[in-house]
């Protein structure tokens, strides 16, 4: 069964200093796509970034990258320069293909606040 | 750019009574789905639904749980009598041919039942 782990229930960073959120992930597949939400106060669902695990290289999107370590089976969240807008909660969530068709499976979530 | 909208955003109702949940998907999107997020817990999937037919559904979509997408743009997710745990924010998600791509959310209902 695939499980995804967050085991930060709550980080807090201050503004412009960077903060490395954790995700772990268990799975028997060789292809899956791994992502980071975001969900505000507004409880909007909202795709920060995305990773094929295929890719060796870490995606990037602007001050938000990861560090995907496929063999430990980990992907972490960094987000740089922090600013007061990044405080959400933040989900890892992962898919695979096959029979599930794209079904997400997310973590418990991660609570970030941001101090001025 | 094009959006995931839900409607409505808050819907408050009584145990026992029947709710239907719209969504109007991202136009050129063929894979949709129905999660729920209780308050305070971890988003889980509901079902999934591809060619106006059902794809997989979670141990928590019973009998009670039905979709339809009724006019090829609205997906509609119907509660048939309401239970006080059916409480929660309930988003839809799209995303288009390629069932890998990234699934985009709309901006969520939440259900009150009383």
């Amino acid at each position: 069964a695939q499980t995804v782990t967050q085991s930060q229930p709550e980080m807090s960073v201050q503004e412009a200093e960077t903060v490395t959120l954790s995700c772990t992930y268990d799975t028997s597949e060789s292809d899956y796509y791994l992502f980071w939400y975001k969900q505000p106060p507004s409880r909007q669902m909202i795709l920060v970034i995305r990773q094929e695990a295929y890719k060796q290289q870490n995606a990037t999107e602007n001050r938000f990258s990861v560090n995907f370590q496929k063999a430990a089976k980990s992907f972490s969240l960094k987000i740089s320069d922090s600013q007061l807008g990044d405080a959400a909660m933040y989900f890892c969530a992962y898919c695979t293909g096959g029979s599930t068709l794209g079904r997400l499976y997310f973590g418990r979530g991660t609570q970030l606040t941001v101090w001025p | 750019e094009p959006e995931v909208t839900q409607t409505p955003s808050h819907q408050v109702t009584q145990m026992g009574q029947e709710v239907i949940l719209r969504c109007v998907p991202i136009s050129n999107h063929l894979y949709f789905y129905w999660y729920r997020q209780i308050l305070g817990q971890k988003v889980e999937f509901l079902v999934s639904f591809y060619n106006n037919e059902i794809s997989e559904k979670s141990e928590i979509f019973d009998d009670q749980f039905s979709v339809e997408r009724p006019d090829g743009s609205n997906f509609t997710l119907k509660i048939r009598s309401t239970k006080l745990e059916d409480s929660a924010m309930y988003f839809c998600a799209s995303h288009p041919t390629k069932f890998t791509d990234t699934q985009y959310f709309g901006p969520g209902t939440r259900l009150t039942v009383l």
